[in-house]
């Protein structure tokens, strides 16, 4: 079975700029997180998804916004983006959101 | 604010040593705990899942619970340099939210 596939696997954007990020979960698993992990710290929650509804949101600004489609795929947009968002992006998949979590091989953004 | 310590290190121990991983956590309502590794650049792979008061081991691998005192810990049994990574530990929310919270790792290397 496949794991979670994350799309880009890297992506330079400028200061402004809007980006689009994809994630694929584990086939059967109906909730999607997504993490934001910045060198040499944790990862840290944004927001949550199961069947298709917002579950949970982290200490973001309105900047980050996501979505789940029916197929239970993901996006994560950020907007107006700013230095400080150049990270590892990571999508994590779980039956439910309410156990173990699989991650995907993230995302690294760049922005200059 | 719900946390989760750990010691940062770097841990350094020889090649078929025992390492020893340790973790605090301050929701006392919490019932699901992971570890997870991560290699430079990668993203967490999860090791271990542990949910009752007590040991649960696999391969080279144990994690011990001691639900009253907020501790988990993860021993790793005759450590090889492959295992040099930083190990997260990992707690899910025991409010609404059931968001993971992560500490910050701790970095381990295990020298030939």
């Amino acid at each position: 079975d496949a794991g979670v596939t994350q799309s880009p696997t890297h992506l330079i954007k400028t200061r402004g700029q809007q980006v689009t990020l994809r994630c694929s979960p584990i086939s059967g698993h109906k909730s999607v997180s997504w993490y934001q992990q910045v060198l040499g710290q944790g990862p840290q929650f944004i927001f949550q998804y199961y069947e298709k509804e917002e579950r949970g949101r982290g200490n973001f600004p309105d900047r980050f916004s996501a979505r789940q489609f029916p197929n239970y795929s993901s996006e994560l947009n950020v907007n107006a983006l700013l230095l400080g968002d150049s990270a590892l992006y990571l999508c994590a998949s779980s039956l439910t959101g309410q156990e173990t979590q699989y991650f995907g091989p993230g995302t690294r953004l760049l922005v200059l | 604010q719900k946390e989760v310590e750990q010691n940062s290190g770097p841990l350094s121990v020889p090649e078929g040593a025992i390492a020893s991983l340790n973790c605090t956590y301050s929701d006392r309502g919490s019932q699901s705990f992971f570890w997870y590794r991560q290699y430079s650049g990668k993203s967490p792979e999860l090791i271990m899942s542990i949910y009752s008061n007590g040991d649960k081991e696999d391969g080279r691998f144990t994690a011990q619970l001691n639900k009253a005192s907020q501790y988990v810990s993860l021993l790793i049994r005759d450590s090889q340099p492959s295992d040099s990574a930083t190990y997260l530990c990992a707690v899910i929310d025991a409010g609404n939210n059931r968001k993971l919270i992560w500490g910050l790792g701790t970095s381990l290397a295990v020298n030939p």
